[in-house]
C-alpha cells in the first residue's frame, strides 16, 4: 500500500515570495491534515479536511496561508507571502474517516531566507 | 489549556540498556494517546496507541507504553535499545469528541544510542 506522498521534499525561497506544497493521501483516506513542525518542536495542526470540506482551520494563519482539497483527494497548502518564521517542515497526514490513526508523509522542509 | 509535556529533551543510552521516555498530559478526560517516532528527514511513524482497556500496550519494534490515569502519564519503554532506535520520539494526544482528529504533540525527546 502506498503511503502519503508529498512534494517537493525541500524548498528554499526568499521572504515575501510565495510557495505551494502538494500532498496525496493514502487511497481511501477521507481525512487529511496539514501540520507545521518548527525545529525543536512537535508538529502543530494547521488544517483538517474531511473529503473536500474543512473541519478545523482555527490555527491556520489565514492572512498568508491557504489550503484546498479539490475533489476530496489531493491537497495543496500555499503560503503567500512567506515570512522568515514560516521556516519549518510541513507534514501532511491522512486517516480513515472512522479511525484515530493518522499516517504521515515525509514532509516538505521549507527554508525562508 | 490542554497540553502534552515530554520533560526530557534529550536522552542518551548505551546499546542494550533499557529505555523509558516520559509523557504527561493535561486533559479533562482520558484522551486517546499515541507515541510516534521520527527519524532524520522522515515523517512520523506510529509506534503504539492507547484508546481503552488494558493499560499496558504493545507496539512495533519492541516498544511498549503504560497508561497511568492517576499520574496522567503515558510513558514509553523498551527493555533493550538497539542503535537503530536513535531518533526523535513524540507523544501525542487526541482529546476525541468535538476535537476528534486534532492531535496535540509534545515537544519531542531526542534519543541518542551509544555503542
Amino acid at each position: 500500500e502506498a503511503g502519503v506522498a508529498q512534494s517537493p521534499r525541500y524548498k528554499i525561497i526568499e521572504k515575501r515570495q510565495s510557495v505551494a506544497f502538494w500532498c496525496n493521501p493514502i487511497s481511501g483516506h477521507a481525512t487529511l491534515y496539514w501540520y507545521q513542525q518548527i525545529l525543536g518542536q512537535g508538529p502543530k495542526l494547521l488544517i483538517q479536511f474531511q473529503n473536500n470540506g474543512v473541519v478545523d482551520d482555527s490555527q491556520l494563519p489565514k492572512d498568508r496561508f491557504s489550503a484546498e482539497r479539490l475533489k476530496g483527494v489531493d491537497s495543496t497548502l500555499k503560503i503567500q507571502p512567506a515570512k522568515l518564521e514560516d521556516s519549518a517542515v510541513y507534514l501532511c497526514a491522512s486517516s480513515l474517516i472512522t479511525s484515530y490513526e493518522q499516517y504521515f508523509g515525509p514532509g516538505t522542509r521549507l527554508t525562508v531566507t | 489549556a490542554q497540553s502534552v509535556t515530554q520533560p526530557d529533551i534529550h536522552i542518551t543510552v548505551s546499546e542494550g540498556a533499557s529505555l523509558e521516555l516520559r509523557c504527561n498530559y493535561s486533559y479533562g478526560a482520558t484522551p486517546y494517546l499515541f507515541w510516534y517516532v521520527q527519524s532524520p528527514g522522515q515523517g512520523l511513524q506510529l509506534l503504539l496507541k492507547y484508546f481503552s482497556g488494558d493499560t499496558l500496550v504493545q507496539g512495533i519494534k519492541g516498544f511498549e507504553a503504560e497508561f497511568k490515569r492517576s499520574q496522567s502519564s503515558f510513558n514509553l519503554r523498551k527493555p533493550s535499545v538497539h542503535w537503530s532506535d536513535a531518533a526523535e520520539y513524540f507523544c501525542a494526544v487526541d482529546a476525541g469528541g468535538t476535537s476528534y482528529g486534532k492531535l496535540t504533540f509534545g515537544q519531542g525527546t531526542i534519543l541518542t544510542v551509544h555503542p
